[in-house]
């Protein structure tokens, strides 16, 4: 069974620092993986999408990566701002399963 | 472009009631799925529509669950009864098409079950 971990659980820095939020699959045969914010009472905003033929993709300040020989995502925030306080979710399809699995996501909060 | 629309966003009811969500996908997606998100964890897929035909329903508990898309656009949740244990957030999503493509997510209705 795909299982889905994201580290840290929690972040909290100060404005402008740059950061990387890292999410990591059990099963590495992910063809298509996306990143997800996600405010408080409200539904999941689509940040980036990684496709099969795709090692990365990069969206403003934002940057993820897939290293799928390892099952291994991370989300690069460059200058991060209090705007982008949020928990972010990664999601991965892959394996027999055909089916986006989400991690628990890592809460942000980026300090004044 | 209107994103993925769900309705109520809020409920309450008293446990053993029915209660039903509505969901209206971003035009010209073929999929739609609805997923079940608790507290401080990710979604979770309950089931997953191609056009009208559910193609994956397996983690939908049958016994009280129950979902339809009729002529393949708009879905509807349903549970009866309710049970303390449903209290949850409810997520539709839709997409172009399956697997590789984008999912787009609806605010969620939020349940409460008393």
């Amino acid at each position: 069974k795909q299982e889905v971990t994201q580290i840290p659980a929690a972040l909290s820095v100060p404005e402008g620092e740059n950061l990387v939020l890292n999410c990591s699959f059990t099963d590495s045969a992910i063809y298509n993986l996306q990143w997800f914010r996600q405010d408080p009472g409200k539904g999941l905003t689509s940040l980036l999408l990684i496709q099969s033929s795709q090692r990365e993709q990069t969206s403003g300040r934002l940057n993820a990566s897939l290293d799928k020989s390892s099952g291994r995502s991370t989300l690069y925030i460059a200058a991060s701002q209090p705007g982008d306080s949020a928990t972010y979710l990664c999601a991965g399809v892959g394996g027999a399963t055909n089916k986006l699995i989400f991690g628990t996501g890592t809460l942000l909060a980026v300090q004044p | 472009e209107a994103g993925v629309v769900q309705s109520p966003r809020y409920k309450i009811i008293e446990k053993k009631q029915p209660v039903a969500f509505w969901c209206n996908p971003i035009s010209g997606h073929n999929t739609l799925y609805w997923y079940l998100q608790n507290l401080g964890q990710g979604p979770e897929l309950l089931i997953r529509y191609e056009n009208e035909e559910a193609v994956d329903d397996s983690q939908l508990p049958k016994d009280r669950f129950s979902a339809e898309r009729l002529k393949g656009v708009d879905s509807t949740l349903k549970i009866q009864p309710a049970e303390l244990g449903d209290s949850a957030v409810y997520l539709c999503a839709s997409s172009l098409g399956d697997g590789s493509y984008e999912q787009y997510f609806g605010p969620g209705t939020r349940l409460t079950v008393t």
